[in-house]
């Protein structure tokens, strides 16, 4: 049972334009999701975060939104810039379970690939 | 502040063999998690170190195992490799396990064959 969907493999997007990635999840009991990048040959690195009581997280070019009925979240990129081409994994944190001395309780998606075009 | 470093980067091995892969977290760190990163299954996580101790596995067969040094440092050992034991495997260092300050090394790449 996949608890965080991607369902977009890929995405591609003009540079300057605004990048969407969605994320779904069926875990109602996660507490925080993440966003994170990656880059081919490299470990992926955080982005943004965003608790679960709120509705709305911005950093920078980078807000993600938080529609806790639907079950689902986005990562918005305002503007889109060539060096944002990477593949974006959201994922859901369990604090519960980590408190009770288990794992981070990260759930990773499979990830989206996103391309910026000139 | 030197980040988290893995070794090697790449590795090839036989079907039936076994691997070792070393993680070295950030200095200070004392959490240590492994993911274990396919085309089909995405990333997925294999388990957790915490002083010395490990707090929680996924859902990976035993043959998955590893340890944790004094230093914080970890090992990931992979026993009787199988072809879907191909992949990256990631590393991943934070302060306490507070998972959203996680911070990852670059993976080794396993290929057997």
């Amino acid at each position: 049972d996949q608890q965080v969907k991607q369902n977009s493999p890929s995405l591609s997007v003009q540079e300057g334009r605004i990048s969407i990635l969605n994320c779904d999840y069926t875990n109602s009991m996660f507490d925080y999701f993440l966003w994170y990048k990656k880059y081919p040959a490299e470990g992926p690195t955080f982005l943004i975060s965003i608790s679960s009581i709120k509705d709305k997280n911005e950093d920078g070019r980078f807000t993600v939104f938080l529609n806790k009925s639907a079950k689902h979240l986005s990562l918005h990129i305002v503007p889109s810039q060539p060096g944002d081409s990477a593949v974006y994994f959201c994922a859901g944190l369990e604090l519960c379970i980590q408190e009770q001395g288990g794992a981070d309780g990260l759930t990773f998606g499979k990830g989206t690939h996103l391309i910026i075009q000139p | 502040k030197a980040g988290v470093t893995q070794t090697p980067r790449y590795l090839i091995k036989t079907r039936g063999q076994q691997v070792t892969l070393s993680c070295s977290p950030i200095s200070g760190h004392r959490s240590v998690s492994w993911y274990q990163q396919t085309p089909g299954q995405g990333l997925q996580f294999l388990f957790e170190y915490f002083s010395e101790t490990q707090r929680n596995k996924g859902n990976f067969p035993g043959r998955f195992s590893g340890r944790q040094f004094s230093n914080s440092r970890s090992e990931m050992n992979v026993s009787t490799l199988e072809l879907g034991d191909s992949a990256l495997y990631l590393c991943a260092s934070s302060l306490e396990g507070t998972a959203y300050e996680q911070y990852f090394g670059p993976g080794t790449r396993l290929t057997v064959t």
